[in-house]
C-alpha cells in the first residue's frame, strides 16, 4: 500500500510566523499536488509540481518537489489568519490513473 | 459555474439500508472519482472512472458500487450500509491522463451517518 505521510499533523502559530509542511513517501510519483480545504467544502487545488527539484511560488507560499519525486514541502512566509485550513498533498501514481492523498496538516493561524 | 455537484449534502441511514450518492459535473471531464474522508486519514480513493462505461477500483472499494453511463454522472451506491461507512464522501473530476498532473475539481461532499 502506497502512503503519503504529512507532518506535522496539527500546527498552531501566530500571524506573521513562517512554517513548513512536509509530505513524504517511499514511492515515486509522476506529479504531486497541494490542496487546501475549508470546513464544509471540498479541497481546492493550490499547485501542481511535476519535475524533480521543481520549485513553485504562489504569493507567500513556496512549494518544492523532491529531486527523486518522492517528497514535497510547502513553506508559508508570514502566515495570515486567512491561511487557516487543512492542507493536503496528493501524489499521482506513475502509470496509473490513481491519486494517493496525504493524511493532512491542519493549520490554525492566530491573530 | 456549477462544477461538481453532489447530492444529498447530508444523509442518515440505518445499518443494512442501501442508497445512492449522486455526482454530476458540467466540465466535460473524462476522469471522475469518489473518495471518503475520515479524521486523520486524508482522502482515500473508493472507485474511479476514466470515461463512460469504464470504471475501476481504488484503495477501499468494498461495500460500494459505481457505474458511468454518461460523461456527466458518476453515482456511488452503498449496497448494505454499515457503521464503518460513516464518513464524508467527495466526488472529483478532472481531464484525462495517466499519472496525470491535471487538477481535480471536488464537490462539497456528502456527510453520511450510518446508525
Amino acid at each position: 500500500t502506497q502512503l503519503l505521510e504529512q507532518s506535522p499533523q496539527f500546527l498552531s502559530i501566530q500571524e506573521g510566523e513562517n512554517l513548513t509542511v512536509y509530505c513524504n513517501s517511499s514511492s515515486v510519483f509522476s506529479s504531486l499536488q497541494w490542496y487546501r480545504q475549508e470546513p464544509g467544502e471540498g479541497p481546492v487545488l493550490l499547485v501542481t509540481v511535476v519535475t524533480g527539484g521543481e520549485v513553485k511560488k504562489l504569493k507567500r507560499l513556496t512549494f518544492q518537489f523532491g529531486d527523486a519525486r518522492k517528497d514535497s514541502s510547502l513553506h508559508i512566509t508570514a502566515a495570515q489568519t486567512g491561511d487557516t485550513g487543512l492542507y493536503l498533498c496528493a501524489g499521482a501514481v506513475s502509470g496509473t490513473y490513481k491519486y494517493i492523498f496525504g493524511t493532512g496538516t491542519r493549520l490554525k493561524v492566530l491573530a | 459555474n456549477a462544477g461538481v455537484t453532489q447530492t444529498p449534502k447530508f444523509q442518515v441511514l440505518k445499518t443494512g439500508q442501501s442508497m445512492t450518492l449522486q455526482c454530476a459535473q458540467d466540465m466535460n471531464h473524462e476522469y471522475m472519482s469518489w473518495y471518503r474522508q475520515d479524521p486523520g486519514m486524508g482522502l482515500r480513493l473508493i472507485h474511479y472512472s476514466v470515461g463512460a462505461g469504464i470504471t475501476d477500483q481504488g484503495e477501499v472499494p468494498n461495500g460500494y458500487n459505481v457505474s458511468r453511463s454518461t460523461t456527466e454522472d458518476f453515482p456511488l451506491r452503498l449496497l448494505s450500509a454499515a457503521p464503518s461507512q460513516t464518513s464524508v464522501y467527495f466526488c472529483a473530476s478532472s481531464r484525462q491522463g495517466r499519472g496525470s498532473n491535471q487538477p481535480q475539481h471536488f464537490g462539497d461532499g456528502t456527510r453520511l451517518s450510518i446508525l
